[in-house]
């Protein structure tokens, strides 16, 4: 079964409008964390955001936040006002385990594009 | 400068032939791990290493092989690349892996083809 998943292949998006990027996960782990990386086009994988499993407030970064909601399993990335740099590639991962046998699990990834 | 370096950025290379991708952080992290990405299939794990001396496998770990004899350095070998190797391959570090959201520092990422 998929840990991490990411069912918008892609999204299209005005600039200066708020976009959602959805992410649902799987785990039995209690203690976990929640990344969202951008992928431009040049390659390089960029961290933008972290939520830890036991934190009680949902993480925020400049535009970017991460609408947690724990029930559900959800880790949504919210981007606010949109930026033609924005568009990209999207992934969210999850880090689980402990005690030597962390890892990074990642989703497929989503693509992103702004509109100007 | 906090950085994660990997060599070469491109490599075509055919099968059968021994092939290194070096990855060096100078961060003094103790994590590092290696990753392929492939369209549709995003990033999966292939080896991963918590300190000097210790590495254990991912997700998808045959046909790699890795080391990690200095903290800086943790090299990906594939003793026989086939062409289902060719990907983009991705060396990463972080601090403490578990409880603080270490962020991971990505390479700049290695484009292999395999022919």
């Amino acid at each position: 079964a998929q840990k991490i998943t990411q069912t918008q292949p892609g999204m299209f998006v005005q600039e200066k409008e708020a976009v959602t990027l959805d992410c649902t996960y799987d785990t039995s782990d209690p203690s976990y964390g929640l990344f969202w990386y951008k992928q431009p086009s040049s390659g390089e994988m960029i961290f933008l955001i972290y939520q830890g499993s036991y934190d009680q407030q949902n993480a925020t970064e400049g535009r970017y936040s991460l609408n947690f909601q724990k029930a559900r399993k959800s880790a949504n990335l919210v981007i606010s006002a949109s930026q033609l740099g924005d568009s990209a590639m999207y992934f969210c991962a999850m880090r689980e385990g402990q005690g030597g046998s962390e890892k990074l699990v990642f989703g497929k990834g989503m693509k992103l594009t702004v509109n100007p | 400068e906090a950085q994660v370096t990997q060599n070469p950025r491109y490599l075509i290379t055919v099968t059968g032939k021994k092939l290194t991708v070096t990855c060096s952080q100078n961060m003094n992290h103790e994590y590092m791990s290696w990753y392929r990405q492939d369209p549709g299939l995003g990033l999966r794990q292939i080896y991963y290493s918590m300190n000097v001396e210790v590495t254990d496998k991912g997700d998808v770990p045959e046909g790699y092989k890795v080391s990690r004899k200095e903290k800086r350095n943790f090299p990906l070998i594939l003793e026989s690349p086939s062409p289902n190797q060719t990907s983009l391959y991705f060396c990463a570090s972080s601090d403490d892996p578990i409880f603080y959201g270490a962020e991971a520092f990505f390479g700049q990422g290695t484009r292999l083809t395999v022919v």
